[in-house]
């Protein structure tokens, strides 16, 4: 299967800074990119979809501003949470479309990033 | 608006019984339905899916069907081992951009 990585895979941060989680596929090329949040026992929400070379479009309620998502290139997105505060603690998770052939796409998702606002 | 239902929430079963795990979802224009699984800290894992244009797959000890009249699918799992263990998460592909509807997700625990 198509393989997605993410990193870092924890991170614990003071209230106010930012962080930055990376997602990557690593064994093919993902035009669009997801980011979800899940919390504890939860399913998943998805925060915003991201598309290369373009702006990401955010799901209603999802601050664009907070939440900074760059697509730069095939295989890379990038989740910045600004100005990170212990609410935005959080299991964040991506996942890659990739496409095939006849309307065939599949979605595979990362590890996972635990973040920690202290 | 798009939603997907899934039942039950929690599911409990004896090591070697089946399990079902149900979905209906509300988008008719909906074609692909993948199931997910989710251990404990780790990101969720494509375990089958399904296409509109068929009833039914298997592989394995798993399959999944379609019934696209009634707008509801299945997960079923024979033969259940200790290791199916985890949280089940059923899915729906959105009639624009890609994304997917989720359920909120079956907790199965086999039993040995």
């Amino acid at each position: 299967g198509a393989v997605v990585s993410q990193h870092p895979s924890r991170v614990i941060c003071k209230s106010g800074t930012s962080v930055k989680i990376e997602c990557r596929s690593l064994d093919f090329q993902a035009t669009t990119m997801f980011w979800y949040r899940q919390f504890p026992k939860q399913s998943l929400m998805l925060m915003a979809t991201s598309n290369e070379g373009s702006k990401a479009t955010y799901e209603q309620g999802v601050e664009k501003d907070k939440f900074l998502i760059n697509h730069a290139s095939l295989t890379l997105s990038t989740l910045t949470v600004t100005s990170a505060h212990p609410e935005d603690s959080s299991f964040y998770i991506c996942s890659a479309r990739r496409a095939g052939g006849g309307g065939t796409d599949t979605q595979y998702f990362g590890p996972g990033t635990r973040l920690t606002v202290l | 608006g798009e939603n997907v239902e899934q039942h039950p929430s929690t599911l409990s079963v004896q090591e070697g019984d089946s399990a079902v795990i149900k979905c209906t979802y509300s988008d008719s224009a909906s074609n692909y339905f993948p199931w997910y699984k989710q251990e404990l800290g780790k990101g969720p894992q494509l375990i089958i899916d399904i296409r509109s244009n068929v009833g039914e797959k298997k592989d394995q000890r798993i399959a999944v069907t379609l019934n696209k009249t009634a707008k509801h699918f299945s997960l079923h799992i024979t033969e259940t081992q200790p290791e199916d263990s985890a949280v089940y998460f059923c899915a729906a592909l959105r009639n624009s951009g890609y994304a997917l509807n989720f359920g909120k997700g079956t907790s199965l625990l086999v039993t040995p």
